[in-house]
């Protein structure tokens, strides 16, 4: 069975940093391309970042570029996201997602729990 | 940016209903890479349709997926208890954009 499991959430000040994981397992995640994927509160579905199979190719939303880097490491089955220069408009529900594919923009098949992140003084 | 908008916000009907769920894009999606979601409360959304018209695994043939071009439409031939949720659709063929999301509720 196929299990993406997030971690990294919590509480944080404006300004502040956080960097989320995705622990990965029951596929061969250097096969695959993925994702995160945000929802703020009571809001629908934002993609946040997207990363190839190797990570040669990183894709960020304009509304994090500059602020968010995701990377991945494949020897450890791990996705991650690197969260700085943090904003209330940040605080969300954030999942990391498996895509169909080794390409970037796929859709994506296997999602987290999400973990929440909350942008506050 | 494509903008996707999702119509109707809210969809009332009854359990063996046929619901029909529209999805209209701001510019032609490139070879109709559209997919489609289902969220229930507390839950991650889940994967339907992709490619327009394919199922994705395990997902049943009471959903089924149409349109091209702008015009793309989900439609659940017959709702079952599971099947009230909130459906997004969603565009890969430039960059990754999200509809608003249809909520389809128990009349």
């Amino acid at each position: 069975e196929v299990q993406l499991v997030e971690s990294g959430g919590g509480l944080v000040q404006p300004g502040g940093s956080l960097r989320l994981s995705c622990a990965v397992s029951g596929v061969t995640f250097s096969n695959y391309a993925m994702s995160w994927v945000r929802q703020a509160p009571g809001k629908g579905l934002e993609w946040v970042a997207g990363i190839s199979d190797s990570a040669g190719s990183t894709y960020h939303a304009d509304s994090v570029k500059g602020r968010f880097t995701i990377s991945r490491d494949n020897s450890k089955n791990m996705l991650y996201l690197q969260m700085n220069s943090l904003r209330a408009e940040d605080t969300a529900i954030y999942y990391c997602a498996k895509k169909t594919t080794v390409v970037v923009t796929a859709p994506m098949d296997i999602w987290g729990q999400g973990t929440v992140v909350t942008v506050s003084s | 940016e494509i903008v996707l908008t999702q119509s109707p916000g809210t969809l009332s009907l009854s359990p063996g209903e046929r619901a029909t769920l529209s999805c209209r894009a701001s510019q032609s999606v490139s070879s109709g890479y559209l997919a489609w979601y289902q969220q229930k409360p507390g839950q991650a959304p889940r994967l339907l349709i992709y490619g327009e018209s394919n199922r994705a695994t395990g997902i049943p043939d009471r959903f089924s997926g149409s349109g091209s071009g702008t015009d793309f439409t989900l439609t659940i031939s017959s709702l079952e208890p599971e099947d009230f949720a909130v459906y997004y659709c969603q565009q890969y063929g430039s960059s990754l954009t999200f509809g608003g999301g249809t909520k389809v509720e128990i009349k």
